[in-house]
């Protein structure tokens, strides 16, 4: 067990909905991460919170955006889904120190969304 | 832009045997280089890691080495059990970017 923490652990929902993915960092983190993995597929960095900041973004299509909150808990909104949208949705954290070498991440269990 | 290539994608070893996955980096300023092991439907795990500052990383039965001229490291395996069976993923980091690059990960399967 990380300490990280997601909900929930599965979800299907249809096309043209709205969902939203829930993280829960490890205690002492202030920066959390959110990865895509499709089927089968390497680990897409979607975008990084540090405090309640933005401050990396990957290849985060429009329809997505997220959100770090003062409990540093974040949650990763996808809307307008479509079926290529279905994919293991991972969160990570570490502690976001500005130091020379970054630091480990540590993933959280993932939440499995299904498109239908 | 940023990119880590990793091979190969599917490796198949007998139990005993040593494997070896490589992974090549582009950007040269990077400098922290994990790899994580995930299992079927789980998290990816941490397993080991290394710094621009040193070549070579051994734990127990996993080891990383590090070539920053040729920009490639790779993590090597010895003495492979059943239980290493997982997909494999390197990673590269560059300072002040504050996010990974993620190779397209191995697929390790340790035959019995």
């Amino acid at each position: 067990d990380s300490g990280v923490t997601q909900t929930p652990k599965h979800l299907i929902t249809a096309t043209g909905q709205r969902v939203t993915l829930r993280c829960s960092p490890r205690s002492g983190d202030l920066s959390v991460y959110w990865y895509q993995q499709s089927l089968d597929q390497g680990l897409q960095f979607l975008i990084q919170y540090y405090n309640g900041e933005e401050r990396a973004k990957g290849n985060i299509l429009e329809r997505f955006s997220a959100q770090q909150f003062p409990d540093l808990h974040s949650e990763l909104n996808l809307s307008s889904l479509e079926l290529g949208d279905s994919a293991l949705y991972f969160c990570a954290s570490s502690k976001g120190r500005r130091t020379l070498y970054q630091e480990t991440q540590y993933f959280g269990p993932g939440t499995r969304l299904l498109v239908l | 832009g940023e990119n880590v290539e990793q091979h190969p994608s599917t490796l198949s070893v007998q139990e005993g045997d040593s494997a070896v996955i490589k992974c090549t980096y582009s950007d040269s300023a990077s400098n922290y280089f994990p790899w994580y092991k995930q299992e079927l439907g789980k998290r990816p795990q941490l397993i080991i890691d290394i710094r621009s500052n040193v070549g070579e990383k051994k734990d127990q039965r996993i080891a990383v080495t590090l070539n920053k001229t040729a920009k490639h490291f790779s993590l090597h395996i010895t003495e492979t059990q059943p239980e290493d069976s997982a997909v494999y993923f390197c990673a590269a980091s560059t300072p002040g970017t504050y996010k990974y690059i993620f190779g397209t990960g191995t697929r390790l399967k340790v035959l019995a």
